[in-house]
């Protein structure tokens, strides 16, 4: 079956460890998403890629980084500089043109120890 | 840019009693609409979305949503709630050709027996 896999689902990081949340996604979609989840505050966006090779900082960029060396890839890297890291994590894929709708994946939940 | 409004944080509905669940739009041109569906510690699933023709859009699970223009709202209601409909959903906007799809704060459903 088609869809986005994110790893793990639980993962506690200590504090200022990086640590890389993996996205995997066989929908053949250009382009990716990275989002946190906070209570009360919805989906803020990460980082997006359009294309391999090539990715642009969302809403809350600070303390994370991204890679898309590959289409079905897009890991996210929670950096030590990330002053408050424990969220959910979702990572998207989406499909061009008039018909677009976002894919979702199962989410990872960041808790720092 | 794009953005989206959710009246609401919480909605509590009786079960059998209409779901109305608010959302507002902001965009300088033709948004492309969504309503996603959160269970606890999971993606999200989209439920309907509105890219251009008909205004109002049935989707999944008796829900359906009516995009107005002179409004700039697109609600959610489903006449009858049931148990199963409780959790959380999002509202989100993108537009044609665009891959940065912005999420509303969220609706908590609760429905009581």
């Amino acid at each position: 079956d088609g869809g986005i896999t994110q790893s793990p689902k639980y993962l506690f990081r200590k504090e200022g460890q990086n640590v890389t949340l993996s996205c995997e996604q066989n929908l053949n979609h250009d382009a990716m998403y990275w989002y946190r989840q906070d209570p009360g505050q919805g989906l803020r966006l990460i980082y997006y890629s359009q294309i391999v090779n090539d990715f642009q900082k969302g809403d809350i960029a600070e303390g994370y980084s991204v890679s898309r060396e590959k289409k079905e890839s897009f890991p996210l890297t929670v950096t030590s500089a990330q002053k408050n890291p424990t969220a959910f994590y979702l990572c998207a894929s989406t499909t061009p043109g008039v018909n677009t709708e976002a894919f979702f994946g199962q989410g990872t939940r960041l808790t720092v120890v | 840019a794009q953005s989206v409004t959710q009246l609401g944080s919480h909605v509590s509905v009786s079960e059998g009693a209409l779901v109305l669940l608010r959302c507002n739009y902001s965009s300088s041109v033709p948004p492309y609409l969504f309503w996603y569906v959160q269970y606890p510690n999971q993606g999200l699933q989209l439920l309907l979305k509105y890219t251009t023709g008909a205004t109002l859009v049935k989707g999944i699970n008796g829900f359906e949503a009516e995009f107005k223009k002179s409004e700039t709202s697109f609600h959610l209601t489903k006449p009858s709630a049931h148990m199963s409909d409780a959790a959380e959903y999002f509202c989100a906007v993108t537009r044609y050709n665009n891959n940065d799809m912005r999420f509303g704060a969220g609706t908590r459903l609760t429905v009581k027996p």
